[in-house]
């Protein structure tokens, strides 16, 4: 079975620190994918990449950025993190061949900024 | 961008066929439809996708119309633990990427004993 797991699935932070979330997946995915998720608005994209040290910007970039280094981890980061930050966020991988629409989801890390 | 029609919510009796209905009038014939569910508190899953004809796999089944416009998601049996958000995806976002999946709002359904 594929595995995407995420670091956290609780974080709380304060405005302005930087926020590292962390995604990995076991299943040799080039395909992976950040989103959040808040209630009304479903799932925004943030941020893809398609392959090591290549990344896209989805429907929602500013104030994130993104690192992938190795095939298998994808990190998000938040500069300089701001209350409207809050959400799920949602990280996955895809199955190479579907056009990255046959996703594999990790369990989601539940973002609070004060 | 999608366009499908899902019921906001559903029940079912545990044991009994859930069959979750979305309209995709718009579909165009080279777009796939895909389901996936969320759980509360927990990511997507992905569950069945198909083209024209119907497909099954060990989590359920997709009957697709012969013209396309709609679809059925078929839980044969269902349990508690298929109480979910289930989405009905027919196109992706027109966005930057050309990846994004747009989960619109989904059908709640609420699995009863």
């Amino acid at each position: 079975d594929v595995k995407v797991t995420q670091s956290s699935r609780y974080l709380v932070k304060r405005t302005g620190e930087k926020v590292f979330l962390e995604c990995v997946q076991d299943m040799d995915h080039e395909n992976m994918f950040w989103y959040r998720q808040d209630p009304g608005l479903g799932l925004r994209l943030i941020y893809f990449s398609y392959d090591v040290k290549m990344k896209e910007k989805g429907d929602i970039p500013e104030g994130y950025s993104v690192s992938r280094e190795k095939k298998e981890r994808f990190s998000l980061i938040l500069e300089s993190a701001s209350t409207n930050q809050t959400s799920m966020y949602l990280c996955a991988s895809s199955i190479p061949g579907t056009g990255g629409r046959v996703q594999y989801f990790g369990p989601g890390t539940r973002l609070l900024v004060l | 961008d999608a366009k499908t029609t899902q019921p906001t919510s559903m029940d079912c009796a545990e044991g009994r066929a859930a069959n979750l209905p979305c309209n995709h009038s718009t579909i165009s014939g080279n777009e796939y439809v895909y389901w996936y569910r969320q759980i509360h508190s927990q990511g997507p899953q992905y569950i069945i996708h198909g083209l024209k004809n119907n497909e099954t796999n060990e989590m359920a089944s997709l009957i697709i119309t012969e013209d396309r416009k709609s679809s059925t998601l078929i839980l044969p049996h269902a349990t508690l633990r298929d109480t979910a958000v289930y989405y009905c995806i027919v196109r992706v976002l027109n966005s930057n990427s050309g990846y994004a999946l747009n989960f619109g709002k989904g059908t709640s359904l609420l699995v009863t004993p």
